[in-house]
C-alpha cells in the first residue's frame, strides 16, 4: 500500500526566505506526483504536476523536483510571501484509476 | 458557476438524521471522486465514479451511500453517522483519458460535516 510522508508538518518563516518542502513515497510505481495548496476552509488547488518520466516542473516562484527511484520530491518556494501561507499537500497517482494518495501536508506560515 | 461546487458548505446533523451532500462539476469531466479529510490524517479516497459507474470503493462503511446520476453530479447520502465521521468532505473531478500521467483532479471547496 502506497504511503506518502511530508516533512516538516509545519513551517514558519519570515517573508523573503527561500524554503523547501519535502515529500516521500514508499512505492515508486507512480504515474505522476502532484503538489496542491489548501487554504483554510477551501478546497485544494493544483500547483504542479510532474509526470513519472520528468525530473522537475516550474511555475513562477515554485519548483518541484521528482526522484522516482528514491521515492522523493521537493517543492521549492523562492522569495516567500505572506500570501503563500497555506497547507501544501503532496499526492501521487499510482495504479488504480487515477486515484491520488495524499500526505498529511505541511502547514506553512510566512510572516511579514 | 465554474469549476467544482459543493453544497452545503457546512452541515450539523444528529446521529439519527439522514442528509445528502451534493457536488456539481462544470468542467465537462468524465470522472468524479469523494474524499474525506479528518484532522491530522491524510485525505482519504472514498469513492470513484467514471462515466457514472462506480469503479472504486475504498472499504467505506455502508452508512455512506454515493450516487452519480450523470457525469456532472455526485451525491453522498448520509445516514446513522457516528461522531467520528465529522470531517471535511471534498469532491473532485477529472478527465480520465488514454494516459493517466497528466491527469489532475479539480477539487470543490468541501462540506464541513459535524455529527453530534
Amino acid at each position: 500500500k502506497q504511503e506518502v510522508t511530508q516533512i516538516p508538518a509545519a513551517l514558519s518563516v519570515p517573508e523573503g526566505e527561500n524554503l523547501v518542502l519535502n515529500c516521500s513515497f514508499t512505492d515508486s510505481a507512480i504515474y505522476n506526483l502532484q503538489w496542491f495548496r489548501q487554504d483554510p476552509g477551501k478546497g485544494l488547488t493544483s500547483l504542479l504536476l510532474i509526470q513519472s518520466s520528468q525530473r522537475e516542473q516550474t511555475s513562477g516562484r515554485l519548483n518541484a523536483s521528482l526522484d522516482k527511484s528514491s521515492g522523493r520530491s521537493t517543492l521549492y518556494i523562492a522569495a516567500s510571501q505572506p500570501g503563500d501561507s497555506a497547507t501544501y499537500l503532496c499526492a501521487v497517482v499510482g495504479p488504480g484509476y487515477s486515484t491520488l494518495t495524499f500526505g498529511k501536508g505541511t502547514m506553512l506560515l510566512v510572516s511579514p | 458557476e465554474t469549476g467544482v461546487t459543493q453544497t452545503p458548505r457546512h452541515l450539523v446533523m444528529g446521529m439519527t438524521n439522514k442528509k445528502s451532500l451534493k457536488c456539481e462539476q462544470h468542467l465537462g469531466h468524465n470522472a468524479m471522486y469523494w474524499y474525506k479529510q479528518s484532522a491530522k490524517k491524510p485525505l482519504e479516497l472514498m469513492f470513484v465514479y467514471s462515466l457514472e459507474e462506480r469503479v472504486e470503493n475504498n472499504s467505506v462503511p455502508s452508512r455512506f451511500s454515493p450516487e452519480c446520476p450523470n457525469s456532472s453530479h455526485l451525491f453522498l447520502h448520509l445516514h446513522t453517522l457516528q461522531p467520528e465521521d465529522s470531517a471535511l468532505y471534498l469532491c473532485a473531478s477529472s478527465q480520465v483519458g488514454a494516459t493517466t500521467s497528466t491527469d489532475t483532479q479539480y477539487f470543490g471547496p468541501g462540506t464541513r460535516l459535524t455529527v453530534l
